[in-house]
């Protein structure tokens, strides 16, 4: 499969503790995405790079949410001190060119459940 | 400010008829309209897009989505849905700065 991958699929954790999520993104796509969707609702953009570069990062990315994209491949998303409110599907999604006009290609998620 | 609406939480229809589901968008300057959707547990999949030329456009599934400029909207549709069609759908906007302004998505549900 040479889609986007996301690992873990599912992370339960204890409120406080620290999480990190991982991104492969279809190979050769420069440009890789973090989203944040809550129940109910559409995704919400989070932050982007366009290869080791963090081009933008929403208001909704608090102090404690940090992402990189250190070799221009893979990404972590890490959330510190995680909050009851912090529980969400995470998605990575990734487009080949820099262009407004490249489709973005979904992973699956990260659902994580904060308790 | 760039936004999506996609009027109606949830549709409804039956296997076999004609689906459609809305949206409409808010954006300066010329749209970038895109269409998802969302199985449970699963990432979104791409169904097509709307950059420019011809207003009808054709995607994945028998899915096809109508631009209308002065209405400001862009409707998925399918001639005869299925069952396996039932999901979530996203409409969303993409900005000139690439992020996507995404509806808050309409349930399909497809009923034998």
């Amino acid at each position: 499969d040479t889609g986007v991958s996301q690992d873990p699929r599912h992370k339960i954790t204890k409120r406080g503790q620290n999480v990190t999520f991982r991104c492969d993104p279809i190979s050769e796509h420069n440009r890789l995405y973090w989203y944040r969707q809550t129940l109910g609702q559409g995704p919400e953009f989070l932050t982007y790079f366009q290869n080791e570069a963090q081009l933008e990062k929403s208001r909704l990315l608090s102090d404690r949410f940090s992402a990189e994209r250190p070799k221009g491949s893979f990404s972590t998303l890490e959330i510190q001190r995680t909050e009851q409110g912090d529980s969400a599907m995470y998605l990575c999604a990734s487009s080949p060119l820099a262009g407004s006009t490249d489709t973005q290609y979904f992973g699956p998620g990260t659902r994580l459940t904060v308790l | 400010a760039q936004s999506v609406a996609q009027p109606e939480d949830q549709v409804n229809v039956a296997e076999g008829n004609p689906l459609t589901v809305k949206c409409t968008y808010s954006v300066s300057g010329n749209p970038y309209l895109f269409w998802y959707v969302q199985y449970p547990n699963r990432g979104l999949q791409f169904l097509l897009k709307y950059i420019t030329g011809d207003n009808l456009v054709k995607g994945s599934y028998g899915f096809e989505a109508e631009f209308n400029k002065s209405q400001t909207s862009f409707h998925l549709k399918k001639p005869s849905a299925l069952v396996s069609d039932s999901a979530l759908y996203f409409c969303a906007v993409r900005r000139g700065d690439n992020k996507l302004i995404f509806g808050a998505g309409t349930r399909l549900a497809v009923h034998p």
